[in-house]
């Protein structure tokens, strides 16, 4: 049974460049959540999304921003116009009952 | 009011030893209090949870004790080994809020052999 799925892991943009980051969750869970991991810090939730819906964005940034899940294939979270601020650990997190979280192993986004 | 207050920042553990992680909420909605153990370049992975209507929980050599009245909760790790070294976080989360989790700050344990 694997685990939640994400890449890459690591990406480097530089500013103003997309970044896209991908989240595959568990097998036989719809319930996905977003967090970001800035260094020597812990996690801040951005964005919960079951499939095709945005359920609570929060935490998310109004602007560059956005989130989605689709029918199928994985979560996508798309950073545009990044900027060296959006340098941080993205780890998303999968569940069957929006109570146990399992995490990913994170994508590290360094923007020069 | 939706933070959670992690102490201490980091702990250092002779091997054997008892270590001890404390936090403490504000949101008595909260309903959930996970605490994950996140090794440097690995993602967060779930150690033990409570729920409040229980006051101690315990897996191994991991224990949870709860207190709902003063509203914080420990993480109790027996027989600290070595490879227990990592950092370990705490959260909270209430099913109202779609169980988003909010964290502590954090806690960097060494376990020194």
């Amino acid at each position: 049974n694997a685990g939640v799925m994400q890449n890459p892991r690591h990406l480097v943009r530089r500013r103003g460049q997309e970044a896209r980051l991908r989240c595959s969750p568990m097998k036989g869970h719809s319930h996905v959540y977003w967090y970001r991991q800035l260094p020597e810090e812990g996690l801040k939730f951005m964005v919960y999304l079951q499939k095709e819906n945005i359920i609570d964005e929060s935490g998310m940034p109004k602007e560059r921003f956005s989130a989605e899940f689709p029918k199928e294939g994985p979560s996508i979270l798309r950073i545009q116009q990044v900027v060296r601020g959006d340098s941080a650990a993205y780890f998303c997190a999968s569940s069957s009952s929006q109570e146990t979280q399992y995490f990913g192993p994170g994508t590290r986004l360094l923007v020069l | 009011q939706q933070q959670v207050k992690q102490s201490p920042q980091s702990l250092i553990v002779q091997k054997g030893g008892i270590s001890i992680i404390n936090c403490a909420y504000e949101n008595t909605a909260f309903d959930y209090f996970p605490w994950y153990q996140q090794f440097p370049g690995k993602g967060p992975a779930l150690l033990i949870a409570i729920r409040p209507d229980v006051s101690e929980k315990k897996e191994g050599r991991f224990t949870i004790s709860f207190n709902k009245s003063a509203k914080q909760f420990s993480l109790h790790i027996m027989d600290s080994q070595p490879g227990d070294s990592a950092t370990y976080f705490c959260a909270a989360s209430q099913v109202t809020s779609y169980g988003k989790l909010t964290f502590g700050q954090g806690t960097i344990l060494t376990v020194h052999p």
